[in-house]
């Protein structure tokens, strides 16, 4: 069935160092949306891409979506305390929304 | 707007029982989506629905079953509950259009003993 990979599983930062999590789909998607879950809190929407090689920026944060449309990655730049999460990126084929395991990120300041 | 709502927040059942989990989504929702969570597996798609009828399933056992109501509220059933049944149960709605994003409740914890 179809998978959508998603690494590293767990990343700890310096507090100002750079966080890239990578999403990898078995299948071509026709959009691709990012989540993030704070500890003991619910998966939160951040962005969905549609195009291929969209690049999209919400602040220090840089999504890409891959010209086959099989990947995307999130990259954090100088990363904060109140960046600490799950990132969970979450795959459309067809109907089904199909989420990655996610990526954990701690920060140490 | 309210949020999406689920009850209970947490739950104690023992292994056999059967337990009943509810989700009311955001008002002019209509689709919701259930999901379980567990740590290491990340999130595991049980089942949505749209309209009252069932739209994707996951690859879950048929212990595990839901329904809508015109309302667009929704329950998720586990019967004959399993030790590996534990797990947080997120709930999710959305417009229902392949690219409307999820709207998760606060879950509901359910420990099995």
């Amino acid at each position: 069935g179809q998978q959508v990979m998603q690494i590293p599983q767990y990343q700890h930062v310096q507090e100002g160092e750079d966080f890239t999590t990578y999403c990898n789909s078995s299948t071509t998607l026709s959009n691709i949306q990012w989540y993030k879950q704070r500890p003991g809190g619910h998966p939160v929407f951040l962005i969905q891409l549609v195009k291929s090689g969209e690049v999209k920026k919400q602040k220090r944060l840089t999504f890409q979506f891959g010209e086959a449309k099989k990947n995307s990655s999130l990259h954090i730049t100088a990363t904060q305390t109140t960046d600490v999460g799950t990132y969970f990126c979450a795959g459309q084929a067809g109907t089904a929304l199909i989420f990655g395991k996610g990526t954990t990120l701690s920060v140490s300041s | 707007k309210a949020g999406v709502t689920q009850t209970p927040r947490y739950l104690i059942k023992t292994r056999g029982q059967q337990v009943t989990l509810s989700c009311s989504p955001i008002s002019g929702h209509r689709s919701v989506s259930w999901y379980q969570q567990t740590p290491g597996q990340g999130l595991q798609f049980l089942f949505e629905y749209f309209s009252e009828t069932q739209r994707n399933k996951g690859n879950f056992p048929g212990r595990f079953s839901g329904r809508q109501f015109s309302n667009s509220r929704s329950e998720m059933n586990v019967s004959t509950l399993e030790l590996g049944d534990s797990a947080l149960y997120l709930c999710a709605s959305s417009l229902g259009e392949n690219s409307s994003p999820l709207h998760f409740g606060n879950g509901t914890r359910l420990t099995v003993t």
